[in-house]
């Protein structure tokens, strides 16, 4: 199957740093990326859709200045978190989606902790 | 706007049993993909079953089974002959064909497997 790499898998980070967080999809092209939030013992959550070589779309309550998203390849898309704070703490996934109806696939998730 | 429904946030089977998971959902839409993933302690997202809403034969895919209910918009997982390795959460999620295309989760299902 379809494989798609997230890195890094986990990064600490100092108060008001920013870091940035890797997703590719290693053996096909991804139309559309996803990036989601997730809290302990918690759902995932929608941040944004990035479709290559547009903007990406946020959801509501998302800042998108603070969470920059990049989908600059049909097999790279980055996740910037800005200005990072402890509430920033968490865990954050990403998927790529090959076309229209086609199937998601999931990277490995990245904890990012905020100190 | 739609919703997913996990109504067991916990549930336990003993290994070799048969365990049914619950979901609802609500959309207005016709046209969707119901899914279910499992994240094991691993975090890694990994699809379970997939059913299209047009079609009414229910999905299976060797243990895992699905009773979808179109009308009564309910979408249960049924895994037979529990395995240690089935311990996780489950996640209902539904992808709407039309507008943004995207996955929306219920809150998960952490299912125990007593050996």
């Amino acid at each position: 199957g379809a494989v798609v790499s997230q890195h890094p898998s986990r990064v600490i980070c100092k108060s008001g740093t920013s870091v940035k967080i890797e997703c590719r999809s290693l053996d096909f092209q991804a139309t559309t990326m996803f990036w989601y939030r997730q809290f302990p013992k918690q759902s995932l959550m929608l941040m944004a859709t990035s479709n290559e070589g547009s903007k990406a779309t946020y959801e509501q309550g998302v800042e998108k200045d603070k969470f920059l998203i990049n989908h600059a390849s049909l097999t790279l898309s980055t996740l910037t978190v800005t200005s990072a704070h402890p509430e920033d703490s968490s865990f954050y996934i990403c998927s790529a989606r090959v076309s229209v109806r086609g199937r998601a696939f999931f990277g490995q998730g990245t904890r990012l902790t905020v100190v | 706007a739609q919703t997913v429904t996990q109504s067991q946030p916990e549930m336990s089977v003993q290994e070799a049993e048969t365990v049914t998971l619950s979901c609802t959902y609500d959309t207005s839409e016709s046209d969707y993909y119901l899914f279910w993933y499992k994240q094991p302690p691993s975090r890694q997202m990994i699809l379970v079953i997939r059913q299209e809403a047009y079609k009414q034969q229910n999905a299976t895919e060797n243990r895992f089974s699905v009773n979808f209910q179109k009308a009564a918009k309910s979408f249960s997982l049924k895994i037979s002959d529990s395995q240690l390795g089935d311990a996780a959460m489950y996640f209902c999620a539904i992808l709407l064909q039309g507008g943004s295309e995207k996955l929306v989760f219920g809150k998960g299902t952490k299912l125990t497997v007593n050996p």
